[in-house]
């Protein structure tokens, strides 16, 4: 059965350095999409970044990059230059089979909980 | 939030009642789903709809129904509440990625 590890139940970094979130995913199928999202104080759900399976390259979409390691089915959020606004939990997950699986269904992990530093 | 809207955001119900849980999307997406989210456990799927027309349970389906009523609303029904249904509900849209609307916090008492 697919599942989604978040290791890390809090973190601390200061403002302006980078930080890793770590994630780990187990999945018995080739095709699959991993996610992260952004959850402020405020309650909403953010869209971060994706990943696919097959992606050769890793995902980044501004100060947002994702290290993704297939062989240690690992896929890390990485933060640089960390904002007093990041602060917020972080969820990843997953999605079995390919971009136009009908289901979609998103497996997620416990999440991480991020505090920037001034 | 972008395209998906949830009512209502509040709600505190008695063990017993039962209350539906509207979710609306401005999208034209074919997918819908259903997730509660309880404290240190992340978000769990309750039902999904791939497209208009059905739905299928995910992860936690009891003690809840559903309806996909056209391809913008998708509702969530809890016919008989009870406490350990106390969360926060999110629905979403689309799945590449989901977007979420805001949240239902829901209360049993």
């Amino acid at each position: 059965a697919q599942k989604i590890t978040q290791t890390q139940p809090g973190m601390f970094v200061q403002e302006k350095e980078a930080v890793t979130l770590d994630c780990t995913y187990d999945t018995s199928d080739q095709s699959y999409g991993l996610f992260w999202y952004k959850q402020p104080s405020s309650g909403e759900m953010i869209f971060l970044i994706y990943q696919g399976s097959y992606d050769e390259q890793n995902a980044t979409e501004g100060r947002y990059s994702l290290n993704f390691q297939k062989a240690r089915k690992s896929a890390n959020l990485v933060i640089s230059a960390s904002q007093l606004g990041d602060s917020a939990m972080y969820f990843c997950a997953m999605r079995e089979g390919g971009p136009y699986n009908q289901g979609g269904k998103l497996i997620f992990g416990q999440g991480t909980e991020l505090s920037v530093k001034p | 939030n972008a395209g998906v809207t949830q009512t209502p955001k509040f709600q505190v119900l008695k063990t017993g009642q039962s209350m539906t849980l509207q979710c609306a999307q401005d999208m034209n997406h074919n997918s819908m789903y259903w997730y509660r989210q309880d404290p240190g456990m992340g978000l769990r799927l309750i039902y999904y709809s791939a497209s208009e027309g059905t739905t299928d349970k995910g992860e936690v389906p009891n003690g809840y129904n559903v309806s996909r009523l056209n391809k913008r609303e998708f509702s969530l029904r809890l016919e008989s509440a009870a406490p350990s249904q106390t969360s926060v509900y999110f629905c979403a849209a689309s799945y590449q990625p989901q977007h979420f609307g805001d949240g239902t916090r829901l209360s049993i008492l």
